[in-house]
């Protein structure tokens, strides 16, 4: 079964210092990858994502991931961290069409990373 | 340009009482349409999808149910709430060929 996993439940830095949260799938092929970003009380906002191409992904506020198909990872970096990033932060993939998956593209959440800033 | 609108915000509700949560999109057509489940200190589960007007498909076994009365409305209802049923509710959408999601601001609904 499809499986996302985020180690980290919860994270705390301290302003200014570097952060990577860390994301691991387990599926049969390479799927799409997102990272969203979730405020208290707030719905999603979507970070990055990865389709195909570059490993390397930028996004939005600085943050950037790396996708490694050789470890199944997806790892969220930022070199300096602000006291705004304080939030929960969510790893998704969902199956590409020509690995099986359908069009219905079902996102399969990982349990996601609290990230407190110290500062 | 596509938006997305869930109402309301929050809502507290009486066990066994009825719920009618709404989610409408705007900018698109035919798309493809979620509800998303966050309990407390858990992830997000997928409770269901829809990828045309009165086509619903549940993920998993549970109190409530879904319809898609329109293209662009998506409705999470219940007919009695249990206790078990709290927690943070966010709709999704999907356009087409595309593999982007949007997700709404969400409910947070509480059972009493």
């Amino acid at each position: 079964a499809q499986s996302v996993t985020q180690p980290d439940i919860h994270i705390t830095v301290s302003e200014g210092a570097s952060l990577e949260l860390r994301c691991n799938y387990s599926y049969g092929a390479t799927p799409y990858l997102f990272w969203y970003v979730q405020s208290p009380g707030q719905g999603l906002q979507l970070l990055l994502k990865y389709f195909s191409g570059d490993t390397l992904v930028q996004g939005i506020k600085g943050f950037e991931a790396e996708f490694k198909r050789s470890q199944s990872s997806f790892n969220l970096r930022k070199p300096s961290v602000h006291w705004s990033d304080a939030a929960e932060y969510f790893c998704a993939v969902v199956m590409t069409p020509n690995a099986g998956g359908t069009s219905y593209g079902k996102l399969t959440f990982g349990q996601g990373t609290i990230l407190t800033v110290h500062p | 340009s596509q938006t997305i609108h869930q109402w309301p915000a929050t809502l507290v509700q009486p066990v066994g009482s009825p719920l009618s949560l709404e989610c409408t999109v705007e900018g698109t057509s035919n798309p493809n349409l979620y509800w998303y489940r966050q309990a407390a200190g858990r992830g997000l589960q997928l409770l269901f999808y829809s990828v045309g007007i009165g086509q619903i498909s549940s993920e998993v076994p549970q109190n409530l149910s879904a319809s898609r009365p329109q293209d662009r409305q998506f409705i999470l209802s219940s007919k009695k709430l249990l206790l078990s049923d709290s927690g943070f509710y966010l709709c999704a959408w999907k356009g087409r060929g595309g593999q982007g999601y949007t997700f709404g601001s969400g409910t947070r609904l509480t059972v009493v």
